[in-house]
């Protein structure tokens, strides 16, 4: 089956523009996570939806970047006034249930380059 | 969740086998030790999870002392293909399922 795709798989924008990245998950994946990879660097946990539960936030690194998940499948992450420390890959990943055996399938990620 | 230590890289060639150790000192009872593999502007990929003793699946094996201190992960026979970072994971296997990644280990495969 489809796996977790996520677009736009590349974005330039101007510092202080906001900007949308969406994911799809896995159908049937109750569980949503967004990380975002700087250049060189491990992943670094941003948020994570299950189910109707209230989203665990406690990685976004500040109040410029929120996220939603509509229905409980696709999730959209903005980022609002981007800066240029914001250049990274942001990755989403999706795991059948909230437990750590479940494993998680991360999509390709979107590339974001802020000028 | 368990600091982890990874040598920052390692080079091979086709047909060995490799052995990248990860040391958890700090690793808790519940803590489970999980390996994904990346490739270049990839997302990276679930290779194998182990609580205790030994795990095969097709893809590796991984090794876990009685202390669980360390694990290693073995890759058989590596290729070309297998060029890639490769990221140890230690953490509770009911809380916290965000996943904390460090700087992995580059694999390097030459012919």
């Amino acid at each position: 089956g489809a796996g977790v795709s996520q677009s736009p798989s590349n974005k330039v924008t101007e510092k202080g523009k906001d900007v949308e990245l969406r994911c799809d998950p896995i159908s049937g994946h109750t569980a949503l996570y967004w990380y975002r990879q700087s250049l060189g660097q491990g992943l670094e946990f941003l948020i994570y939806f299950q189910g109707n539960s209230a989203p665990d936030k406690s990685g976004l690194p500040s109040d410029r970047f929120s996220a939603e998940r509509t229905g409980g499948s696709v999730s959209t992450l903005t980022i609002q006034r981007t800066q240029q420390e914001d250049s990274a890959v942001y990755l989403c990943a999706s795991s059948l249930g909230p437990a750590r055996e479940e494993t998680q399938y991360f999509g390709p990620g979107t590339r974001l380059l802020v000028l | 969740l368990a600091k982890t230590t990874q040598p920052i890289s390692m080079d091979s060639y086709e047909g060995q086998e490799v052995n990248i150790t990860c040391s958890h000192n700090n690793i808790a009872t519940n803590d489970y030790i999980t390996w994904y593999q990346q490739f270049p502007s990839q997302g990276p990929r679930f290779i194998i999870q182990g609580y205790k003793t030994k795990v095969t699946n097709e893809v590796a094996s991984l090794f876990i002392p009685a202390d669980r201190k360390s694990s290693t992960l073995s890759l058989p026979r590596v290729s070309l293909s297998d060029t890639a970072v490769y990221y140890c994971l230690v953490g509770d296997r009911y809380y916290g399922n965000k996943l904390v990644f460090g700087a992995g280990t580059i694999l390097r495969v030459k012919s």
